[in-house]
């Protein structure tokens, strides 16, 4: 399978806990995006990578959340002392760069419940 | 007002129906995105479309820029096709996407 994988796909934990999430995009992309999803609701925007270099990060990533992708490969999200409010899908997608309209490709996603 | 809205939220039709979702967009875009969610969260891409009108098996998008409205068309409907879709749309000069809040099709035999 060539397509963007996560892990975990689920992950319970206590409230002031902290997570860890991975993505894994298509091999030969460029770009990297998560997005946060909770019910009922389209995904929104936290952050984008370019190769290693974060290029943005919306305000709804709070202090406690950081992202890194130190070879320009994978990406991890990490989120510390989680609170209920985190509860939600952690969406990642890859895109190419010039390709025809950088169109993304998501991943499964990690269901996040705080407890 | 959201800049990607949606209509119907929640659509309930049966096996065989033909299916209309509508998405509405207030900000000057490339391309438009429709996607597709399943219970279980994963999302696939339907089309991405700037102009004119795309064909994939059942699935037909259009798009009318000047109106900045989309839509998304099931032929034949079946069980198999219920699931959330999904509009999204790139914010000018960048490649981030602002989604629609989706709509929850419920197709039955």
């Amino acid at each position: 399978d060539t397509g963007v994988s996560q892990n975990p796909r689920h992950k319970i934990t206590k409230r002031g806990q902290n997570v860890t999430f991975r993505c894994d995009p298509i091999s030969e992309h460029n770009r990297l995006y998560w997005y946060r999803q909770t019910l009922g609701q389209g995904p929104e925007f936290l952050t984008y990578f370019q190769n290693e270099a974060q290029l943005e990060k919306s305000r709804l990533l709070s202090d406690r959340f950081s992202a890194e992708r130190p070879k320009g490969s994978f990406s991890t999200l990490e989120i510390q002392r989680t609170e209920q409010g985190d509860s939600a899908m952690y969406l990642c997608a890859s895109s190419l760069v010039g390709a025809v309209y950088n169109e993304q490709f998501f991943g499964p996603g990690t269901r996040l419940t705080v407890l | 007002k959201n800049e990607v809205e949606q209509s119907p939220q929640n659509l309930t039709a049966q096996e065989g129906e033909f299916i209309t979702i509508n998405c509405s967009y207030s900000v000057g875009i490339s391309a438009l995105h429709w996607l597709q969610q399943h219970p279980g969260g994963g999302i696939v891409s339907l089309f991405m479309l700037s102009s004119g009108k795309k064909k994939h098996g059942r699935l037909i998008a259009t798009i009318n820029i000047q109106e900045k409205h989309s839509s998304l068309h099931i032929t034949a409907s079946h069980p198999r096709d219920s699931a959330v879709y999904i509009c999204a749309v790139p914010i000018r000069n960048t490649d981030k996407l602002i989604f629609g809040t989706g709509t929850r099709l419920q197709v039955f035999p």
